[in-house]
């Protein structure tokens, strides 16, 4: 199976900072890889997939980048609202897995 | 638009299975772009895929539970459902059902989730 690895698994940010999250993953998995939020007590938000684009309703704030190995989530201006768990997850192959998880917290 | 809802037990007793259904509404399970999966959260802890369906009732599943896990369709309900056979305390989760973007012969990022339903394992 391909495990995918984030880092940091926790960070403190304040409204407005530049948030960047890393995702790394066992193997190579070309651009099959997907970000989404969590907040509490509510089910994962689809934030980007096929690892840069953009899902429907998101906002440009939100970027990724990555190929290969090495994946990046970007929050150019943290809001309120982005105060969250993060998770990366591969499709490249069977079983589906997901990164353990990026927990963002207010500063 | 489309919409998923979890529905089944909240507790289940250890050695038993656990059953949850999951109903789409808004659109059909039947569409050939996409699959259906079944995710978990323990409490406080990750996501972990268990598996995932597509209309025609091919099948995908965690090797880490395969030995217990049934997934199945019911197109003329627009329902698919989850087994877990044997189940324990580490069994313990949130479970979601999802819709999985079918891409190039193969799965792509979960777009819809349901709200989830808590399972409790206890006696």
């Amino acid at each position: 199976a391909i495990q995918l690895t984030q880092s940091p698994s926790s960070l403190s940010a304040s409204v407005g900072d530049r948030v960047t999250i890393t995702c790394r993953a066992s193997q190579g998995i070309s651009s099959a890889l997907a970000w989404y939020q969590q907040k509490p007590g509510k089910a994962p938000k689809l934030l980007i997939y096929d690892a840069s684009s953009l899902e429907s309703g998101v906002p440009s704030r939100f970027s990724g980048s990555g190929s290969g190995t090495d994946f990046t989530l970007t929050i150019s201006s943290l809001q309120p609202e982005d105060f969250a768990t993060y998770y990366c997850q591969q499709f490249n192959s069977y079983p589906l897995t997901f990164g353990p998880g990026t927990k963002v917290d207010i500063k | 638009q489309l919409q998923l809802q979890e529905s089944g037990p909240g507790l289940v007793k250890p050695s038993e299975t656990l059953s949850l259904t999951c109903t789409v509404s808004g659109g059909s399970i039947s569409s050939s772009s996409y699959y259906w999966g079944w995710i978990r959260q323990p409490p406080g802890k990750g996501l972990e895929w268990i598996g995932s369906i597509y209309y025609s009732g091919s099948t995908y599943y965690n090797p880490s539970l395969k030995s217990r896990v049934t997934i199945s369709v019911d197109t003329s309900k627009n329902q698919f459902s989850l087994k877990l056979s044997s189940v324990t305390a580490a069994d313990t989760a949130v479970y979601y059902c999802a819709r999985l973007e079918k891409i190039h012969l193969g799965p792509g990022a979960f777009d819809i989730w349901g709200q989830g339903t808590m399972v409790t394992v206890s006696s």
